[in-house]
Order: structure tokens, then C-alpha cells, then sequence
């Protein structure tokens, strides 16, 4: 079964710097998608970003960036010019396409603040 | 382009009694599943749903839970007999396609008394 490991329970960082969010997985699959939610105050869980993993080129979407690396199964998170706004749990997750299972598979979370 | 909706946003129950979650999809998905989160927790699958159809329920406790999505009308899951262990946060997601992105609604929170 497939597993999602984020290994930082909390983190913070000063507005406008960069922080970076941790999250590894394990599968045997070779293609699946991966994906970052951030979940804020509101408990509304918001899409952040997503990653095939037949894709080499890392996902961007404005100040949010992966770092992918499949062999190391590691997808993390880089927030750049950090926003009071982002303060919020972040999830990872995992999709796999093997076997018509359609569920997504969580970690933990990440707990970030940011801080005037 | 409405997102997916949910209701209602808070429920709560007395242990016994019977909850009853909806959920509307975004406009043209046909692909719903349900979550739910703990305190403190990631989200748990239950459920993945087409119309009329139970794909994949390996996520659903076996007794007193179950899940529709009709060929009319909103995905419901029911839970009979709601314990108190059941308090949690109930999230639906929808998706156009397989393997497409899962976007979810603003969640039920259930409180068992």
C-alpha cells in the first residue's frame, strides 16, 4: 500500500522568505500524480499544486514550487515570498493509477505559519 | 462555474440517532469521493462513487456506514446508530475523470453528543 510521509509537524517563517515543506512516499507504481492542499482556519481544503509523475519538468504555480525527484520519491513544497495568507496545514498526497483505485492518500500534515 | 457543495456545514447528533451528508458535485464531474478527517489527522478515503455505481468502498467501516449517488440528485452518506467515535470531518471531492485532480468541499463537521 502506498504511503505519505511529511516529517515536519510544524513550521514557521517570516513573511516574505521562502519555506520549504518536506514529504516523501512510497509506491511501486511508476506512474501516479502527487499533489499539494493546503487547508486553512476555514477547514476548506484548497488545491495547491500537482505533479504527474511521468512529467521530468517540476510543477509551478505562481509562489508555490516541487521539487520532484522520483528515484529519491521525494516531492516537496517550496513557498516563496511567504504571505500571511498561507498560514494554513499543508497536505501531501498521493494518486496512483493502477488497479482503477481512485483514492487519494494523505500525510499527516504540515502546520505552517507565517509571521509579520 | 458553482465549486462542490456540501450540507449541511455542522451536524450534530445524539449517539443512536442517524446522520445524513450531501454533497453536489462541481458541474459536469461524475466522479465523487468522500473523506473524513479526524482531529489532528490527514484525510482517510472511504468512498469513491460514479453515477449510480460503488467503485471502491475499501475505506467504508463495514457496518452502519453506507453511500449513494443517484442518477438524480446529491452523493449522500449515511451513518445509522452514530457513535461518538464517529465526530469527525466529512469531506466530499469530485473529479471529472480518473486520475484527474479531486477538488473538495468546504467539508461537514459531525458532533456526536
Amino acid at each position: 500500500a502506498q504511503t505519505v510521509t511529511q516529517s515536519q509537524p510544524e513550521m514557521s517563517v517570516q513573511e516574505a522568505e521562502t519555506v520549504t515543506l518536506s514529504c516523501t512516499y512510497d509506491t511501486s507504481e511508476n506512474n501516479y500524480y502527487l499533489f499539494w492542499y493546503k487547508q486553512p482556519p476555514s477547514r476548506q481544503m484548497i488545491l495547491v499544486i500537482r505533479q504527474e509523475a511521468y512529467k521530468q519538468q517540476n510543477a509551478t504555480e505562481n509562489r508555490f514550487s516541487v521539487n520532484f525527484q522520483k528515484a529519491a520519491k521525494s516531492f516537496s513544497l517550496k513557498i516563496s515570498d511567504s504571505q500571511l495568507g498561507d498560514t494554513a496545514m499543508y497536505f501531501c498526497a498521493f494518486l496512483g493509477t493502477q488497479g482503477g483505485s481512485e483514492k487519494l492518500v494523505f500525510g499527516k500534515g504540515t502546520k505552517l505559519t507565517v509571521n509579520p | 462555474n458553482a465549486g462542490v457543495m456540501q450540507n449541511p456545514r455542522h451536524l450534530v447528533r445524539r449517539r443512536g440517532q442517524e446522520a445524513r451528508l450531501r454533497c453536489s458535485p462541481m458541474k459536469g464531474h461524475s466522479h465523487v469521493y468522500w473523506y473524513r478527517q479526524l482531529p489532528e489527522e490527514g484525510l482517510k478515503f472511504m468512498v469513491y462513487l460514479q453515477k449510480e455505481n460503488i467503485i471502491d468502498e475499501s475505506g467504508m467501516p463495514k457496518e452502519r456506514f453506507s453511500a449513494e449517488f443517484p442518477k438524480e440528485g446529491p452523493s449522500i452518506l449515511r451513518i445509522q446508530q452514530v457513535v461518538r467515535g464517529d465526530s469527525a470531518a466529512y469531506f466530499c471531492a469530485s473529479s471529472l475523470a480518473s486520475g484527474e485532480t479531486q477538488y473538495f468541499g468546504p467539508g461537514t463537521r459531525l458532533l456526536v453528543l
